[in-house]
């Protein structure tokens, strides 16, 4: 079966810095995507990789190792605004994406 | 650019009744939209996959008769929850693509409530 491992959980302080992991186990694989989602909204698009390395972009960096089946997002300079949920996405081979169940970011001031 | 609405963005409903959701792409043609159901503190449940001019590939466990969806253009889709009952209150969302890449636009969301 497919399957996309997240913690269900973390807390960090604002201004320090957090990496939230994603494991994954999936028929194929065409990318990996990270979503942010406010409680009672919709997601919002943070990222993509598909070849193995880091991106960054501000204060967010995604990472991704295709031989582990291995992603994290980290953010750095944590803001309040960050508390929210981070969702891990796979594009198996049949171009369909497969959601973690999000792990939920508790920003402590 | 590529911009989903959804209509409405919260209905009340009593139970037995139906209710219909617009998911439009507002700057881009969408070939595939996808209908999400999430329900307090919980993931994203797809709920089906639609292409433009054909018939919705519906997940596991949902049932199309209920969940009734249109894709009649590419840049609107339809989902009509029939005969309506308090368990299918929920947050329900849309999202889209194109032909182009795999990223999901989403829309905005429709909470749904039902008495």
């Amino acid at each position: 079966g497919q399957n996309i491992d997240q913690p269900t959980e973390m807390t960090a302080t604002e201004g320090a810095i957090v990496q939230i992991n994603c494991t994954y186990q999936t028929s194929g694989f065409n990318g990996l995507f990270w979503y942010q989602q406010h409680a009672g909204e919709a997601p919002t698009f943070l990222s993509y990789n598909v070849l193995d390395g880091l991106e960054e972009k501000g204060r967010f960096s995604s990472f991704l190792s295709r031989s582990k089946g291995y992603s994290y997002l980290l953010l750095k300079e944590l803001q309040m605004k960050d508390s929210a949920s981070y969702l891990c996405a796979v594009v198996d081979s049949n171009y369909q994406l497969i959601w973690g169940a999000g792990t939920k970011l508790i920003i402590k001031p | 650019g590529a911009v989903v609405s959804q209509h409405p963005s919260w209905v009340i409903c009593k139970s037995g009744t139906s209710v219909k959701i617009e998911c439009r792409s507002l700057d881009f043609q969408a070939t595939t939209m996808f209908w999400y159901r999430q329900f307090p503190k919980q993931s994203l449940m797809l709920m089906a996959t639609s292409n433009e001019g054909s018939k919705a590939t519906y997940e596991q466990g949902v049932e199309k008769d209920k969940f009734l969806i249109n894709h009649a253009s590419l840049t609107l889709s339809t989902l009509t929850v029939t005969s309506a009952h308090p368990e299918d209150s929920s947050f329900y969302i849309c999202s889209a693509r194109t032909s182009v890449d795999y990223e999901q636009y989403f829309g905005p969301g429709t909470r749904l409530t039902v008495t």
